[in-house]
């Protein structure tokens, strides 16, 4: 059974540094094919796409954020983090990760986390 | 980046109604397309991948296809269960990129 959760700290202040944590179980990021994604959506708005790691550990970044993201993982653990610098109120959004999985094509989260709420205030 | 143009934004429809929702993408995407179900204060389910094939568990009256650009969702005799966001998201190429949504909702 698949499942993801995201943790994150709730709420920060402007310029500060988002940490997010994914926590998954019912597979590895070491495994050929394996992949894990960040998906976010402001309140009341539409999904947009962030980072996604593989288990090779190549990494692909949405360059609307430019430089602020860093994804990376620790498959010991089953985990994914995902982590943006210099935060701002339009950063307000709920976080979800998601699996991703790569058989004779990808196939791009097929399983979500409940997501996590974050707020950006001063 | 590729373009996802998601139409119609709102879709009031009746129960029982067959009603569709379409998705442009800006350049060619192949089958790299899928659509996602999305209830209010929960996560998207993912409903259809690869542009047609239904994802396990989804009701067959839920149906993909493609024309040309142009990808669509059909439900075919709705249920009160159905009214949600929907999303497409297109996975031929980084950055991915979804659709702008559609709300579903009771006429």
């Amino acid at each position: 059974q698949v499942t993801l959760k995201e943790s994150g700290p709730g709420i920060l202040q402007p310029s500060q540094t988002l940490s997010l944590t994914c926590t998954f179980s019912g597979f590895s990021l070491s495994t050929y094919g394996m992949g894990v994604g960040w998906i976010r959506q402001p309140s009341g708005k539409g999904l947009e796409w962030l980072a996604n790691i593989w288990w090779d550990d190549d990494k692909y970044y949405n360059p609307s954020l430019k430089n602020r993201l860093t994804i990376s993982k620790d498959t010991s653990n089953n985990q994914a983090f995902l982590k943006i610098t210099n935060v701002d109120t339009a950063d307000t959004a709920t976080y979800y990760c998601a699996r991703i999985l790569i058989t004779t094509v990808p196939h791009y989260f097929d399983y979500w986390g409940q997501g996590v709420m974050v707020t950006v205030s001063s | 980046d590729i373009q996802m143009t998601q139409s119609p934004s709102s879709l009031p429809a009746s129960l029982g109604d067959r009603v569709t929702i379409t998705c442009r993408a800006s350049q060619d995407i192949g089958n790299y397309l899928r659509w996602f179900q999305q209830k209010p204060g929960k996560s998207p389910r993912l409903m259809i991948y690869g542009a047609t094939n239904l994802a396990a568990g989804v009701p067959s009256r839920f149906s993909g296809s493609r024309s040309g650009s142009d990808y669509s969702l059909t439900i075919s005799s709705l249920e009160s269960e159905d009214m949600a966001d929907y999303y497409c998201l297109q996975s031929k190429e980084s950055p991915l990129t979804f659709g702008s949504g559609t709300k579903l909702e009771i006429k």
